[in-house]
C-alpha cells in the first residue's frame, strides 16, 4: 500500500551540484507532478505530466528538468543547484489531470 | 500576484465546535477546487473538492462552500476533533487544465480539547 514514494528524504548538497530525486507511484495512475513548498507559501507546481511520454512547465519551472521514465516513474533533476532552491519536494500522482492528487511525503533539500 | 489567498495563517477551536477555514481566488477562469489536509513531515491529503457547477459539496463532517460572485470558498468542520489539528491548503484551477492547482497558503488549525 506505498502510493507515491520519494527518495531522497533529506539531502544536502552544495551550490553547484546536481541531482535527481526519484518518485514512483503504485496506482497506475496516469498524471504525475513536482511540487516546491516554501515557508508561508503554498505548493507551487514545478513541472507536470499529463500522461506517460509528455512533460509541460507549471509555476516554477526554471533551474529543474523532468522526466517521466514510464507510466510508474517521474523524476526531477536539478543540474546545478542554487541556495534558492532549498526547499521541501513533493511528487504527486492523479489518475487523470482532472482528479484529485495523492502526494508523497516529501525531500526536504537544502543547498548550502 | 497571488490567485489563491488565504488569510488566516491560523485558527484556534475548541473540540466539537465548528471551524471554518476561508480560501479567496482573482481568477475568474478557476472553477475547480480542492482542500487538502497537512500534518508535520507528511504530503498534503486530498480532503474534499468542489466544481463551479455547485455551490455546496459534503463529506462527513467537511462541507465545502463555494460563493462564485464573491470568488470565495469556504471549509466547514463540524464538528472539530483534535485530530483536525493540521494545516489545510486550499487549490484552485481552471479544470480543463487540470493539474496546473494554484496552492494558497495554508491555514494552521488548532484544535484544544
Amino acid at each position: 500500500n506505498a502510493g507515491v514514494t520519494q527518495t531522497p528524504k533529506f539531502q544536502v548538497l552544495k551550490t553547484g551540484q546536481s541531482m535527481t530525486l526519484q518518485c514512483a507511484q503504485d496506482m497506475n495512475h496516469n498524471s504525475m507532478y513536482w511540487y516546491r513548498q516554501d515557508p508561508g507559501m503554498g505548493l507551487r507546481l514545478i513541472y507536470y505530466s499529463a500522461s506517460e511520454g509528455t512533460t509541460d512547465k507549471g509555476e516554477v519551472p526554471n533551474g529543474y528538468n523532468v522526466s517521466r521514465l514510464n507510466k510508474r516513474e517521474f523524476s526531477l533533476r536539478l543540474e546545478s543547484a542554487a541556495p534558492s532552491q532549498t526547499s521541501v519536494y513533493f511528487c504527486a500522482s492523479s489518475e487523470t489531470l482532472n482528479t484529485e492528487a495523492f502526494f508523497g511525503q516529501g525531500t526536504r533539500l537544502t543547498v548550502v | 500576484d497571488q490567485q489563491v489567498k488565504q488569510n488566516s495563517p491560523s485558527l484556534s477551536v475548541q473540540e466539537g465546535r465548528i471551524s471554518i477555514l476561508n480560501c479567496d481566488y482573482t481568477n475568474s477562469m478557476f472553477d475547480y477546487f480542492l482542500w487538502y489536509k497537512k500534518y508535520p513531515a507528511e504530503g498534503p491529503t486530498f480532503l474534499i473538492s468542489i466544481s463551479s457547477i455547485k455551490d455546496k459539496n459534503e463529506d462527513g463532517r467537511f462541507t465545502v462552500f463555494l460563493n462564485k460572485s464573491a470568488k470565495h470558498l469556504s471549509l466547514h468542520i463540524v464538528p472539530s476533533q483534535p485530530g483536525d489539528s493540521a494545516v489545510y491548503f486550499c487549490a484552485a484551477g481552471p479544470y480543463n487544465q487540470g493539474g496546473k492547482l494554484i496552492f494558497g497558503q495554508g491555514t494552521e488549525l488548532s484544535v484544544k480539547p
